[in-house]
């Protein structure tokens, strides 16, 4: 089965920095990619995906993800932050065999002023 | 198009309550998951139903349950309550056909069992 690995658990960075958030994932065949945002007492909304194609994805906000097959990892980056950055990113895989899809531990962005 | 909803946000039982939440998904998507969420677990998957036939299935215990009716919506059951099951508990849903992999998602359930 395919799984997840968010490899921060929290990241803090200033206003306008670039930011990176790092997700490695392990399944055995084809996979989509996604990333997920989640504001406080809210639900996940979707950033970006990855299904097939280029392998870079952009995504809202000004988010972008690069697929990297060969090291299985699947890194969110924005250049500069803003403050309503602030909440808790979660990366997710599924693969081509099943419907399910698997989400990782999840990174908390804090930007700070 | 509406996005994802659920009823009630918010929830305070006792132990040994019954409670049920109930989702509606977005106009056009046949197929519901629900996930458990809470600081220690993460995400945690429930289940997911489609075309009212439940077609996934979590690690979770048979108090967890849920169906599908023939509008979409759907409901989630839990049957005597224990202080674990406080949780967010969040519906997801998305097209359904292969290949469609994209979930949407609800403000989701707040559950407070004391």
């Amino acid at each position: 089965a395919q799984s997840v690995t968010q490899l921060d658990s929290q990241v803090p960075v200033f206003e306008e920095a670039p930011v990176e958030l790092r997700c490695n994932y392990s399944s055995s065949v084809s996979v989509y990619l996604f990333w997920y945002v989640q504001y406080p007492n809210q639900g996940l909304q979707l950033l970006l995906k990855y299904l097939s194609g280029s392998t870079l994805v952009k995504g809202i906000n000004g988010f972008e993800a690069e697929f990297n097959k060969s090291q299985t990892s699947f890194h969110l980056r924005k250049p500069s932050v803003h403050i309503s950055d602030t909440a808790e990113y979660f990366c997710a895989v599924s693969d081509l065999r099943n419907n399910d899809m698997r989400f990782g531990a999840g990174t908390r962005l804090t930007v700070k002023p | 198009k509406a996005g994802v909803t659920q009823t009630p946000r918010y929830l305070i039982k006792t132990r040994g309550q019954q409670v049920t939440l109930s989702c509606s998904p977005i106009s056009g998507h046949r197929s519901v998951s629900w996930y458990q969420q809470t600081p220690g677990q993460g995400l945690q998957f429930l289940f997911e139903y489609f075309s009212e036939t439940q077609r996934n299935k979590g690690n979770f215990p048979g108090r967890f349950s849920g169906r599908q009716f023939s509008n979409s919506r759907s409901e989630m059951n839990v049957s005597t309550l224990e202080l674990g099951d406080s949780a967010l508990y969040l519906c997801a849903s998305r097209a359904g056909s292969s290949g469609v992999r994209e979930q949407y998602f609800g403000p989701g359930t707040r559950l407070t069992v004391t």
